[in-house]
């Protein structure tokens, strides 16, 4: 079954402009991790985030994570048209890879 | 960085054929694979978790005789999808987590493989 559960399920922004995704979870965790996926691709990993740890940078990027509200969110600052993608957050509760992805946030930055 | 690779990126089949569909780890070990499959427009659902030298072990609801799932040596497993209908068309997508010393555990996934079935 999915987990996580993402929203918004589509964002529409402008250049510049920062996009802030968000996701809920269920069950315990070892770790939750943001990939991006550009249309008929694979999956490109982003940001991984423990579960001890509360906020992680990389880049434009910026993810949080309350495990007292099982949930996480992604921003992207100062957005570029080359951003627009769908953004998936993925939960590790086992050492072993084994993920369970949100339902995906389809984001658009409009030039 | 680890490089996993798919094959065929796309394929079509008639109904009622058997396709496989290749993943291979191309400069890592990976004991385990996990292979995907995500409709239009949603997320992707875990099918199963490919076991190097065993059972692969299927999720709830997932036919293991209609997806066959092979992981002979270390750097390759296999998805068949055995006498293909059109309810099968999909985006199937493999990953695997390099686990050897000195890794970072970081899971990579294919591109993808894209299955339409007539």
């Amino acid at each position: 079954s999915q987990q996580g559960e993402e929203d918004p399920q589509a964002l529409s922004i402008q250049e510049g402009e920062n996009a802030t995704m968000n996701c809920s979870y269920k069950t315990s965790i070892n770790n939750l991790q943001w990939y991006r996926q550009n249309s008929g691709r694979g999956l490109v990993h982003l940001i991984l985030i423990r579960s001890n740890e509360r906020e992680k940078h990389s880049g434009r990027l910026r993810v949080t994570l309350d495990t007292s509200k099982k949930s996480s969110s992604l921003l992207i600052t100062a957005s570029r048209a080359a951003d627009t993608a769908s953004y998936f957050c993925a939960t590790d509760g086992t050492s072993y890879g084994k993920l369970t992805f949100g339902q995906g946030t389809i984001l658009t930055v409009h030039p | 960085g680890a490089v996993v690779s798919q094959h065929p990126s796309w394929v079509i089949c008639k109904s009622g054929t058997s396709v496989k569909i290749e993943c291979r780890s191309l400069d890592f070990q990976a004991t385990t694979m996990f292979w995907y499959r995500q409709f239009p427009k949603q997320s992707l659902m875990l099918m199963a978790t490919s076991n190097e030298g065993s059972k692969a072990t299927y999720e709830q609801g997932v036919e293991k005789d209609k997806f066959l799932i092979n992981h002979a040596s270390l750097t390759l497993s296999t998805l068949t999808v055995t006498s293909a209908h059109p309810e099968d068309s999909s985006f199937y997508i493999c990953s695997a987590r390099d686990r050897g010393l000195g890794s970072t555990g970081e899971l990579f996934f294919g591109e993808g493989s894209r299955l339409t079935v007539l």
